[in-house]
């Protein structure tokens, strides 16, 4: 089955540094999502990319859609303390064939003051 | 728009007792997830429903649990009877099919069975 991998399971980072997570699959996505879980809440959409190549910014956030549709990275610029939490993406078939999402594990992300 | 509901946020009970967690989907969103969350498996699809109708229950870890969805408001996750290792936080995701644009996930429910 699908499935995607990210690592490490935990990034320890100091506040005001970048930090970059990448996630990667053994098969091809038409969409690719970055979600953000803070404690004690449901997963929370931070950015989709639709495109192979697409670049997308959401303020401190950069994602990319890898070229082989099987990858993306993220990307947070000068992180801070409320950037803590776990970091999933999710990869997607088009909409009408399979519209189920496949989740990461997810990476918890620490940012020290 | 007051996205996905989950209820309750909070539920603790028994060995043995049944269980219903409830979810109520955003308007217009014709998809419908339960997710179960544990540290050790992350985040594990259960089931989930188009159109009201189950597409792919092979998620559902036992005869223990079901789901339904009566109505496209509205949808129940039962566990009877309920075991220690079913302790886990439930999500309830919805999405719509016409367009490319993920999940939104309710808050969860944090279930506890001592």
């Amino acid at each position: 089955g699908q499935q995607l991998n990210q690592s490490p399971q935990s990034m320890f980072i100091q506040e005001g540094e970048d930090v970059s997570m990448n996630c990667t699959s053994s098969s091809i996505f038409n969409t690719w999502l970055w979600y953000k879980q803070d404690p004690g809440e449901g997963p929370v959409l931070l950015i989709a990319l639709y495109k192979a190549g697409e670049l997308t910014s959401n303020g401190r956030l950069t994602a990319q859609f890898g070229i082989t549709r099987k990858d993306s990275f993220l990307n947070i610029s000068a992180s801070i303390p409320s950037d803590v939490g776990i970091y999933f993406c999710a990869g997607q078939l088009p909409p009408g064939a399979n519209s189920k999402l496949t989740f990461g594990k997810g990476i918890t992300l620490s940012v020290r003051p | 728009d007051a996205g996905v509901i989950q209820s309750p946020r909070h539920e603790v009970t028994e060995m043995g007792q049944e269980v219903t967690l409830r979810c109520k989907p955003i308007s217009g969103h014709n998809s419908l997830f339960w997710y179960r969350q544990t540290m050790m498996r992350g985040l594990e699809l259960l089931i989930y429903f188009n159109n009201n109708v189950p597409i792919d229950d092979s998620g559902m870890p036992e005869d223990r649990f079901s789901a339904k969805m009566p109505n496209a408001s509205f949808s129940t996750l039962k566990i009877q009877p309920s075991e220690p290792r079913d302790s886990a936080v439930y999500f309830c995701a919805s999405s719509s099919t016409s367009g490319n644009y993920g999940y939104t996930f309710g808050s969860g429910t944090r279930l506890t069975v001592v």
